[in-house]
C-alpha cells in the first residue's frame, strides 16, 4: 500500500483565490509527480522534481501553478489564482527513480472552486 | 506526444469469469506499462506493469500481456471476484524523456456480478 501523504483532503476556494496543497512522498522516494485528474477521468501530468529539482513542468503549470519540494519540507502545489476548471483531483506520486520505476499515489486532494 | 486509449469504458462480468481490458498507445518508443485501480472515492492503487522487453507478465490473478508491433497491452483478470470492481486505468510512458512521466488512458469501470 502507498504511503504517499495528501493534505488537506478537500479544498474550497473561490475564484480567484489561491489553494495549496501538500504531499510527503514514501519514505526514500527522491521523485515526486502531480497529475490532475478531471471529472473524466482525464489525467494531466503538471510537474515533477527529483529531490528539489523540477524535472518537467507543462506550460499550465508555468503561469498559475506554482510547486516546489525543499528539503525536508513537505513539496507542495500552489495554484495562484484559482479559477473554475482547476476543480479536480490532485494527485502526488512518489518513486525511487525516473527510468520506469513505479510511481505510488496519494489519496489525492479534490479542488472545488466555487 | 503519446496517446493512450482504453477500448472498453464499462465492462461488466460474473464473478469467476475473466475480465479483459484493452489498451493501445501511439509512441513506439514507449517501454513501461502500469496499471492502477481505483475504487469509488480512493486514489489510484499499483496493481501491476510490464516492461517492454517482455510480452507477458502474471502475478496472481492478473496477467499483462503487451504486443509492441500492434502498440497493444491488456489487463486480464481471471477468476474475478466482487472487490475487483473499480476503475482500471492503463498508462504508457518513454524512457528517454528522464522524467518518467506517464501518461494514462481514460479509464474502464469493471463491474462484478455475484
Amino acid at each position: 500500500n502507498s504511503k504517499v501523504i495528501q493534505t488537506p483532503r478537500y479544498l474550497v476556494k473561490g475564484q480567484g483565490q489561491k489553494a495549496k496543497m501538500r504531499c510527503i512522498p514514501e519514505k526514500g522516494h527522491p521523485v515526486v509527480f502531480w497529475y490532475q485528474q478531471n471529472k473524466n477521468n482525464e489525467f494531466k501530468f503538471l510537474i515533477n522534481f527529483q529531490n528539489q529539482e523540477v524535472l518537467q513542468q507543462i506550460d499550465m503549470t508555468e503561469k498559475r501553478f506554482s510547486a516546489e519540494c525543499p528539503s525536508n519540507s513537505p513539496c507542495s502545489l500552489e495554484i495562484q489564482s484559482s479559477e473554475a476548471g482547476d476543480s479536480a483531483l490532485y494527485l502526488c506520486a512518489s518513486s525511487l527513480g525516473t527510468y520506469q520505476d513505479t510511481q505510488y499515489f496519494g489519496p489525492g486532494t479534490r479542488l472545488l472552486v466555487l | 506526444g503519446e496517446k493512450v486509449e482504453q477500448h472498453e469504458s464499462t465492462l461488466s462480468v460474473r464473478e469467476g469469469d475473466s475480465a479483459v481490458i484493452n489498451c493501445t498507445y501511439t509512441d513506439t518508443a514507449s517501454s513501461y506499462f502500469p496499471w492502477y485501480k481505483q475504487e469509488a472515492g480512493k486514489s489510484l492503487h499499483f496493481v501491476i506493469d510490464i516492461r517492454s522487453n517482455v510480452d507477458r507478465k502474471q502475478s496472481q490473478r492478473l496477467i499483462v500481456l503487451l504486443d509492441k508491433k500492434a502498440k497493444r497491452f491488456s489487463l486480464h483478470i481471471t477468476a474475478t471476484q466482487p472487490e475487483d470492481s473499480a476503475i482500471y486505468f492503463c498508462a504508457a510512458s518513454r524512457p528517454s524523456s528522464n522524467t518518467n512521466k506517464v501518461v494514462f488512458g481514460t479509464g474502464t469501470r469493471l463491474q462484478v456480478l455475484p
